[in-house]
């Protein structure tokens, strides 16, 4: 049974609009989360993280949102360039902030994001 | 600074075979960890450490082994592959937090 599942395979939006990509978990355990950011042959690029006791962090066009009580987080991209076309996966973990890399990945969205 | 290296970038092997998977970093990163990707699926934790000498399973550790002499480098060695092992492996180091930086990844076709 899947504890972190993005919903969405895919995921198409027009350049400078936003890009909401989400992420929904059912173990109430989990206390810190991760979004990566993944090009083809490549490997995943660490995007931004929030814990459990925030419900939004922000880093320049990236935020996240948590919503603890729905189980449910999401990635905003505002404005949406073309460069950001991308899988992006979301990834969970205990209290150890995922020190210990037992992070439970999602599947992943692959963002399209046309000029 | 190289970051996350891995070597070899493909390989095929044959059922039965072994090979030794190289990840190294020049962060001085006492965290490494190894995942792989299989196809239409997220990451899952084969082995990891958090310092020289010190390493430990993860999720999916039947069939491989790992050591970490020094702090740069972390390989990952496949005995008697089976076509289950197909998949692409990730290396990863960070400093705080979850896995920050990933290596471009080693596929990995066992047939």
């Amino acid at each position: 049974d899947q504890q972190v599942k993005q919903n969405s395979p895919s995921l198409s939006v027009q350049e400078g609009r936003i890009s909401i990509l989400n992420c929904d978990y059912t173990n109430s355990m989990f206390d810190y989360f991760l979004w990566y950011k993944k090009y083809p042959a490549e490997g995943p690029t660490f995007l931004i993280s929030i814990s459990s006791i925030k419900d939004k962090n922000e880093d320049g066009r990236f935020t996240v949102f948590l919503n603890k009580s729905a189980k449910h987080l999401s990635l905003h991209i505002v404005p949406s360039q073309p460069g950001d076309s991308a899988v992006y996966f979301c990834a969970a973990s205990g209290r150890d902030g995922g020190s210990q890399g037992n992070l439970i990945f999602g599947k992943g969205t692959k963002l399209s994001v046309k000029p | 600074n190289a970051g996350v290296t891995q070597t070899p970038k493909f390989r095929i092997l044959k059922i039965g075979q072994s090979m030794t998977l190289q990840c190294a970093q020049d962060m001085n990163h006492n965290y490494m960890y190894w995942y792989r990707q299989d196809p239409g699926m997220g990451l899952k934790l084969i082995y990891y450490s958090v310092g020289a000498g010190i390493t430990d399973k993860g999720e999916v550790p039947n069939g491989y082994n790992v050591s970490r002499s020094t702090t740069e480098d972390f390989p990952l060695r496949l005995e008697l592959a089976a076509p289950s092992q197909t998949s692409v492996y990730f290396c990863a180091s960070k400093v705080a937090g979850g896995p920050k930086f990933f290596g471009p990844g080693t596929r990995l076709t066992v047939l």
